[in-house]
């Protein structure tokens, strides 16, 4: 999608391991997204940031951190990953009038 | 705490057939409200969103959506469903900063030809 990419877009780990997914933008918004996708729950928002170094939790953020160096770029880590984190995650940017725009989405699987 | 549900999980209906969408949300000042799409292994799309103003509002690929206050709904409608509508619909609320989108569970569309 045009503006906003993650990397990798699947990735399979295992109990324990360090993992950190990347969310890059290309059009300079402030708002930037995290979100996990679980069947039943919808989107779930983990972290969210307003600005370089500027950064907040969500309603799911136990077990992960959140960093933003650059506005471009929004980076998510799971410190010691979990099976419970096997999910599909999401970044998402804030384009106007609080609407979000979202990328094209990670799977990971913790195996 | 603002929250959204939506009733139906999954929803079959036939091709050309209309459609209509549940979305209940709980929020204590004017929501802004928003539906979104996903086809499979894709990411989420706007479909449409309601501020204020005309609480009929129009979105792309022919569907439409109505704001109730009093009964806080927000249902998605489509008169005559085509095949490529078979996906996921998610409906959410925000608050007036933006930065808490709080997301329905989501109903599974399925069409038969």
């Amino acid at each position: 999608d045009a503006g906003i990419t993650q990397s990798p877009r699947h990735k399979v780990t295992e109990t324990g391991t360090p993992v950190t997914l990347r969310c890059h933008q290309t059009e300079n918004h402030r708002y930037m997204y995290w979100y996990r996708q679980d069947p039943g729950h919808g989107l779930r928002l983990i972290h969210y940031s307003y600005g370089v170094k500027d950064t907040d939790k969500g309603e799911v953020s136990d077990g992960y951190s959140v960093s933003r160096s650059k506005t471009e770029d929004f980076l998510l880590t799971l410190e010691s990953a979990t099976s419970s984190q096997t999910s599909v995650y999401f970044c998402a940017m804030s384009v106007q009038d609080n609407e979000q725009f979202f990328g094209p989405g990670t799977r990971l699987t913790v195996l | 705490a603002q929250s959204v549900t939506q009733p139906d999980i999954h929803i079959t209906v036939s091709e050309g057939a209309s459609l209509e969408l549940r979305c209940n949300y709980s929020y204590g000042a004017t929501p802004y409200l928003f539906w979104y799409v996903q086809s499979p292994g894709q990411g989420l799309q706007l479909l449409l969103k309601y501020f204020s103003g005309d609480t009929l509002v129009q979105g792309i690929k022919g569907f439409e959506a109505e704001f109730k206050r009093s009964q806080s709904s927000f249902n998605l409608r489509k008169p005559s469903v085509h095949w490529s509508d078979a996906a996921e619909y998610f409906c959410a609320v925000t608050n007036n900063a933006g930065n808490m989108l709080t997301f329905g569970g989501g109903t599974r569309l399925m069409v038969k030809p």
